[in-house]
């Protein structure tokens, strides 16, 4: 089955500076990648997403790259304000033999703190 | 309007007993998830149905049973519950089974005591 891994587990950063989080995965057939967005006591929601198709993508002060070569995907936020402090999951569909599951693996999560 | 709406938000109950937590979207989607989601934050699919039909049921206890009446309503009924099904539980759906942008539902933070 599909294997994704993140990291850092915890990222804390100065507000104004970038941050950047880290996901690999394992499987090739997979080609459809999401970041989401945790706040305490809320359900994750979706703050990107990024296709097999496509190396980049970016909206405002959120990026996300793509390398399928080497299976690996990066979160980038640039300007880090206070209210970006959240969890943040990275996730790969699973897309065996051409069969779309509609099953999202999940990264282990990455704390992120934005210091004022 | 709440896209996805789980209940109960907070539920606390006696090891043995059995609970249901239910969840609605009014999306229009077709696809309907429950994940697990551990103390350690790791969110872990459990059941998928697509249109009422049951698509995804990974390794989980048969002391978890979903049920869809539709495709606008999940449920998950649990059984003689354990300490170790503490956990928040999340309902999510997506267009279809090919499109993979869930929506979330706020969670059910569920302890066995």
């Amino acid at each position: 089955g599909e294997n994704v891994e993140q990291h850092p587990s915890t990222l804390s950063v100065q507000e104004g500076d970038s941050a950047v989080i880290k996901c690999t995965y394992s499987d090739s057939a997979s080609n459809y990648f999401p970041w989401y967005k945790q706040e305490l006591g809320k359900g994750p929601q979706l703050i990107i997403d990024i296709r097999s198709n496509v190396g980049e993508k970016k909206d405002q002060r959120i990026a996300v790259t793509l390398n399928k070569t080497a299976k690996h995907f990066s979160l980038h936020i640039t300007e880090t304000q206070p209210e970006d402090s959240a969890v943040y999951f990275c996730a790969a569909n699973l897309n065996a033999g051409g069969t779309s599951y509609g099953k999202l693996t999940f990264g282990q999560g990455t704390i992120l703190t934005v210091h004022p | 309007d709440t896209a996805v709406s789980q209940t109960p938000k907070y539920l606390v109950t006696q090891m043995g007993n059995d609970k249901s937590i239910k969840c609605e979207q009014n999306l229009g989607h077709d696809t309907m998830y429950w994940y697990k989601q551990d103390s350690k934050k790791f969110l872990k699919i459990m059941f998928s149905y697509n249109n009422k039909e049951l698509i995804i049921n990974e390794t989980v206890p048969n002391r978890f049973s979903p049920k869809s009446p539709d495709k606008a309503h999940l449920n998950l009924h649990i059984n003689s519950l354990e300490l170790g099904d503490s956990a928040v539980y999340f309902c999510a759906s997506s267009q279809d089974r090919s499109h993979y942008g869930y929506t979330f539902g706020s969670g059910t933070r569920l302890t066995v005591v």
